[in-house]
């Protein structure tokens, strides 16, 4: 099983520029979230989805947008890049809320702005 | 919400148990505690979940006391490949999802 695959693994923009990290999950999980890791620090809640069709804030979503299109796909998109925005970014999904499921995380991508 | 207070580092020893404790003194009726491993360069992994009481799966055991202020991981005879972050988690999904990650402990095994 692949669980949660995410891409690039790396990347660096320039500041200003735009992206999306992709995140694909083929567990059939209805939760779906994207979390930030700066060094040294534990993880912060972006976005989360409970479903196709339904996204909403986390914690730290200002300069990040998201959609659910489909239950496996959730991308993450940086409109302008800033060097604030440097981190290791991680997707996770669960089969149901918090309660009672542990998450599966991605292996992360490590994204520079400069 | 849920603050969380963990120790910053630990040294063990292979072959020792391992006990890291996470302090979360306002958590809420709704929160679970949710203990999780992460590697260099790799996404955080599930250990282990509770409510109260003790939970125990085949790597770890969760001891939450009745006031749930406070919950203690237990590692088993570590080795060395349990060098790694450890994360507790207090988190709650009733009015959205509010998830509190502390900033982990060290665990350093040493030979």
């Amino acid at each position: 099983n692949a669980g949660v695959t995410q891409t690039p693994k790396f990347r660096i923009l320039k500041i200003g520029q735009s992206m999306t990290l992709q995140c694909t999950q083929d567990m059939n999980h209805n939760y779906m979230y994207w979390y930030r890791q700066d060094p040294g620090m534990g993880l912060k809640l972006i976005y989360y989805s409970v479903g196709a069709g339904i996204t909403d804030k986390g914690e730290v979503p200002n300069g990040y947008n998201v959609s659910r299109s489909t239950t496996e796909d959730f991308p993450l998109r940086l409109e302008l890049a800033a060097p604030s925005q440097t981190s290791v970014y991680f997707c996770a999904s669960s089969p149901g809320g918090l309660g009672n499921y542990g998450y599966t995380f991605g292996s992360g991508t490590r994204l520079t702005v400069v | 919400l849920a603050k969380t207070t963990q120790p910053i580092s630990m040294d063990s020893y292979e072959g020792q148990e391992v006990n890291i404790t996470c302090s979360h003194n306002n958590i809420a009726t709704n929160d679970y505690i949710t203990w999780y491993q992460q590697f260099p360069s790799q996404g955080p992994r599930f250990i282990i979940q509770g409510y109260k009481t003790k939970v125990t799966n085949e790597v770890a055991s969760l001891f939450i006391p009745a006031d749930r202020k406070s919950s203690t991981l237990s590692l088993p005879r570590v080795s060395l490949s349990d060098t790694a972050v450890y994360y507790c988690l207090v988190a709650r999904n009733t009015g959205g999802f509010k998830t509190i990650f502390g900033a982990g402990t060290r665990l350093f095994v040493k030979a």
